[in-house]
């Protein structure tokens, strides 16, 4: 079954700054998708960025940009110039090739200092 | 048009009774997921339905936790007997068709069993 660990429970980050958020992953599928999900206070899960396994280039949404690491099942998230509005919940989420169902990690929870 | 809609956005019900949660999708989406989140942790798959096929059921914690979808519309999760453990936020999710890989999330129900 595949797994999906953060294991940083929170981080903090001073605005303007940059930080990364860590996920690894583990599976023995070749095929799937990976996104990063920002989860604010309100409950509503927004979408950040979301990579297919298939592909090597890196995906980048604005400040937003990750580092996967097929190999290493790593598939960590770059937030540049952080902004206040960026403060949430962020989760790491898996997803086979031939089914729709998401499995998550556990959750950091970014703290952005003005 | 207008999103994954939830309802009631929150409910307290007594130990050992039945509830019922509502989800409205996507208009035309034909997938559609349940996910459950207890507090401070990620979000766990319950079930998942994809246009007529048969439901994958593969999350269901219990034979207390049931869920119907009628045709691609609306979809009902019923947690009978309630207990204690229980309590989390139940958030659905749809998708338009199942080789997207973008889910569409409501607000969340926070039930509390008391």
């Amino acid at each position: 079954a595949q797994t999906v660990t953060q294991s940083q429970p929170e981080m903090s980050v001073q605005e303007a700054e940059t930080v990364t958020l860590s996920c690894t992953y583990d599976t023995s599928e070749s095929d799937y998708y990976l996104f990063w999900y920002k989860q604010p206070p309100s409950r509503q899960m927004i979408l950040v960025i979301r990579q297919e396994a298939y592909k090597q280039q890196n995906a980048t949404e604005n400040r937003f940009s990750v580092n996967f690491q097929k190999a290493a099942k790593s598939f960590s998230l770059k937030i540049s110039d952080s902004q206040l509005g960026d403060a949430a919940m962020y989760f790491c989420a898996y997803r086979s090739r031939n089914t729709g169902k998401l499995i998550f990690g556990q959750g950091t929870t970014l703290q952005v200092k003005p | 048009g207008a999103g994954v809609s939830q309802s009631p956005s929150n409910k307290v019900t007594e130990k050992g009774k039945d509830v019922e949660l509502r989800c409205d999708p996507i208009s035309g989406h034909t997938a559609l997921y349940w996910y459950r989140q207890r507090l401070g942790q990620g979000l766990e798959f319950l079930i998942y339905f994809q246009g007529n096929s048969a439901p994958d059921k593969s999350g269901l914690p219990s034979d207390r936790f049931s869920a119907e979808r009628t045709g691609e519309s609306v979809s009902t999760l019923t947690i009978q007997r309630t207990q204690q453990e229980d309590s989390a936020v139940y958030l659905c999710a749809s998708s338009s068709d199942r080789v997207s890989y973008e889910q569409y999330f409501g607000p969340g129900t926070r039930l509390t069993v008391t």
